[in-house]
């Protein structure tokens, strides 16, 4: 079945320090791909996407490439803040449509000292 | 415009009791699905509502049951809670026919069986 691997933490950098969080996955056919983002004490919001090989996703100074020959969609970001200490998710789901079911990975926490 | 609002916020449960959990989705969505977050893991897909009936559903025991009414708005009923339903639940909202893949979070009720 469809499945979705990151990296573990936690992670723990120093401000203005560059980030990468690796992520791959396993499945069939052509899945979109996201990462969300939960702060403490909230819910999970959509950092960004990609919908199909070679695109690109961009929000808030993050990015990710969708690498289908290499099944992997890592975030990166140039400069990290402390306001950027969440919980990461890397996630997919398998079917065009924003009603089809998400399947995500474990997380990697992300802690930023000052 | 409301997000996607949970009820209650926490509840601690005995073991063999019942539970329900509701979720109101975002104005204008018309589809809800319910995952369930175990501590330090990804959400878990439970089952998808729309048009008030169960159209997906996760690796989740019958114990695990759910509702959607006429405004859109659904229940999470777990029977016979057992230790292991401990955790943080979600009910993410969307509209089927939009195909923008974002499924909108609400902050999750966290649910302790003791």
């Amino acid at each position: 079945g469809n499945s979705v691997t990151q990296m573990e933490g936690p992670v723990t950098l120093s401000e203005e320090a560059f980030l990468t969080i690796n992520c791959t996955y396993t499945a069939t056919g052509y899945p979109s791909l996201f990462w969300y983002v939960q702060y403490p004490g909230e819910g999970l919001q959509l950092l960004l996407k990609a919908t199909k090989a070679d695109d690109k996703g961009s929000n808030k100074g993050f990015e990710a490439t969708y690498r289908k020959e290499t099944t992997s969609f890592h975030l990166e970001k140039g400069s990290v803040q402390v306001s950027d200490s969440a919980v990461y998710f890397c996630a997919l789901s398998d079917k065009y449509s924003s009603a089809s079911k998400i399947i995500f990975g474990s997380g990697t926490r992300l802690s930023i000292r000052p | 415009d409301a997000g996607v609002t949970q009820s209650p916020t926490h509840l601690i449960k005995t073991r063999g009791q019942q539970v329900t959990l509701r979720c109101s989705p975002k104005s204008g969505h018309d589809t809800v699905s319910w995952y369930q977050q175990a501590l330090g893991q990804g959400p878990q897909f439970i089952f998808q509502y729309y048009e008030e009936e169960e159209r997906q559903r996760g690796n989740f025991p019958d114990r695990f049951s759910g509702h959607q009414f006429p405004n859109y708005s659904s229940e999470l009923n777990v029977n016979a809670l057992l230790l292991g339903d401990s955790a943080l639940y979600l009910c993410a909202s969307s509209f089927r026919a939009e195909l923008s893949y974002e499924q909108y979070f609400g902050p999750g009720t966290r649910l302790t069986v003791t």
